[in-house]
C-alpha cells in the first residue's frame, strides 16, 4: 500500500525558531494535508494543498504541494509554546480515506 | 466551520464487551465517513470507509466482523467494536466529508477505548 515518509521524527527548538517538516511518498497523491494533534484529541486541519506546486499560508505557516505530487513541506515561522504538538502530514489519492505520516513530535523550549 | 462530534470519548470495559462509538457531522451532510485507529505514540492507521446507504469498505487485514459499521443516514455513522478484547484497546478517530465537495475531512475528537 501507499505509505508516507515524515520526517523528522521529533525536534526539540528554541522558541522563536523556525521549523520545518516534510513528507515524501512513493505514489503520487491528489491533494496534501497537513495536521496538528494534541495529547487526546483528534487531528486539526492545518493547511490543505490541491495543486502540484501550490505554496500555501496560514499565519505563521507555510506547506508546499511538490511538483511531482509525491512530496510536501510545511514551515513554521517563529515559533511559540502552543505550537507544541505532534504534526502529521496526510495524502490523498482519490475519494478514499488518508494515508498519514508518522508524525513530528515538535518540542519548543522557552 | 464544519464539526465533526463523536461520543462517547472514553470507554473502560471488560473483556468481551461489544462498545458502539457514534461518529455525527453536525452541520453539513457526509455521504462518506471514515474510521481510524491510532496506536500510542503512532500515526493514525485507516480502518474503513463508511458510505451512507451501503456496505463499508475495510482496509486489509481489519475484520469486518470484529468492526461493525452503520452509516444508516448522512451525518450518522457507528462503529461497533464486538467482543472486544485487550488488544482492541486504542484510539478511534472518526473523519467527515461534506457530501459533492472537494474539501478535507474534518475529524473528531476520537473515543478512547480501553479494555481490562
Amino acid at each position: 500500500g501507499q505509505q508516507l515518509n515524515q520526517s523528522p521524527q521529533s525536534m526539540f527548538i528554541q522558541e522563536g525558531e523556525d521549523v520545518s517538516m516534510n513528507c515524501t511518498s512513493s505514489s503520487i497523491f491528489n491533494t496534501w494535508l497537513w495536521y496538528k494533534q494534541d495529547p487526546g484529541e483528534g487531528p486539526v486541519l492545518l493547511i490543505a494543498l490541491y495543486k502540484a506546486g501550490e505554496l500555501t499560508s496560514n499565519g505563521r505557516l507555510t506547506a508546499q504541494f511538490g511538483i511531482t505530487r509525491k512530496d510536501s513541506f510545511l514551515n513554521i515561522s517563529a515559533s511559540i509554546p502552543s505550537d507544541v504538538g505532534i504534526y502529521f502530514c496526510a495524502g490523498r489519492g482519490g475519494a478514499d480515506g488518508l494515508t498519514f505520516g508518522k508524525g513530528t513530535h515538535l518540542i519548543i523550549q522557552p | 466551520g464544519a464539526v465533526v462530534s463523536q461520543h462517547p470519548s472514553r470507554v473502560i470495559c471488560k473483556s468481551g464487551t461489544s462498545v458502539k462509538i457514534e461518529c455525527r457531522s453536525l452541520d453539513f451532510q457526509a455521504t462518506t465517513m471514515f474510521w481510524y485507529r491510532q496506536f500510542p505514540k503512532q500515526s493514525l492507521m485507516l480502518m474503513a470507509t463508511s458510505n451512507e446507504g451501503s456496505k463499508a469498505t475495510y482496509e486489509q487485514g481489519v475484520e469486518k466482523d470484529k468492526f461493525l459499521i452503520n452509516h444508516a443516514s448522512l451525518t450518522l455513522s457507528t462503529l461497533t467494536v464486538t467482543s472486544a478484547h485487550p488488544e482492541d484497546s486504542s484510539f478511534y478517530i472518526c473523519s467527515a466529508r461534506q457530501a459533492y465537495s472537494n474539501q478535507p475531512q474534518h475529524f473528531g475528537d476520537g473515543t478512547r477505548l480501553s479494555i481490562l
